[in-house]
């Protein structure tokens, strides 16, 4: 079974330019997760998808992110204007479903951004 | 304060030691917990996951939980130099909702 695709692994931009970064969930997987994880802390979740609409997007910076999943299935997260704070690597991860007990959540490899 | 907290270490140890990871958390409501694992320039894997409090044993690994001291571990026995990696636990609450709150994570080196 392929894992969940990321591109790409690298990006190195300036301020005040645009990014946007894509994700190919596992096949089937209903969910999928962008998460934010800057260097020496734990991922922060941005925005969940569940099929093509926004479950929770609470902690996305809405002024210069945003994110969409056609069709339920890729994904893109875009980052316009950049900051230096923005530098970190952004993880897609994807589930089945949502539902009673575990729903475990597979990572992708990651892009790292950094921003100059 | 942070929800979660977490010993960033890092922590160095010789191979076949006992190694024990912590995290401790604010959010009493917090019902479900896990363990992943990341090495570097990799996305988190996950490793173990309990549902509210007690022990549960895979392999070379236990995690147990403590939700009276809202307190959780990940131990490894025979640690390998393969375990070298940082270990991220993580929670969420209960509901449809399966959205994780990370620890910072503990960067653990296994020597040879």
């Amino acid at each position: 079974e392929a894992g969940v695709a990321q591109s790409p692994r690298y990006k190195i931009i300036e301020k005040r330019q645009s990014v946007a970064f894509w994700c190919n969930p596992i096949s089937g997987h209903a969910t999928l997760y962008w998460y934010q994880q800057i260097l020496g802390q734990g991922p922060k979740l941005l925005i969940q998808f569940q099929n093509n609409g926004v479950v929770d997007d609470s902690q996305l910076p809405k002024d210069r992110f945003s994110a969409e999943r056609l069709k339920g299935v890729d994904s893109t997260l875009k980052i316009q204007p950049a900051k230096l704070e923005d530098s970190a690597v952004y993880l897609c991860a994807s589930s089945f479903h949502e539902r009673l007990g575990t729903d475990t959540q597979y990572f992708g490899p990651g892009t790292r951004l950094t921003v100059l | 304060q942070k929800e979660v907290e977490q010993d960033p270490g890092p922590l160095s140890v010789p191979e076949g030691a006992i190694v024990s990871l912590n995290c401790t958390y604010s959010n009493s409501a917090f019902q479900y917990f896990m363990w992943y694992r990341q090495y570097s320039r990799k996305g988190p894997e996950l490793l173990m996951y309990t549902y509210s409090s007690g022990n549960k044993e895979d392999g070379r690994f236990t995690a147990q939980v403590d939700k009276s001291s809202k307190y959780i571990s990940l131990f490894i026995r025979d640690s390998q130099p393969s375990d070298s990696a940082t270990y991220l636990c993580a929670m969420s609450l209960s509901g449809s909702a399966r959205q994780l709150t990370f620890g910072s994570g503990t960067q653990l080196t296994v020597l040879p």
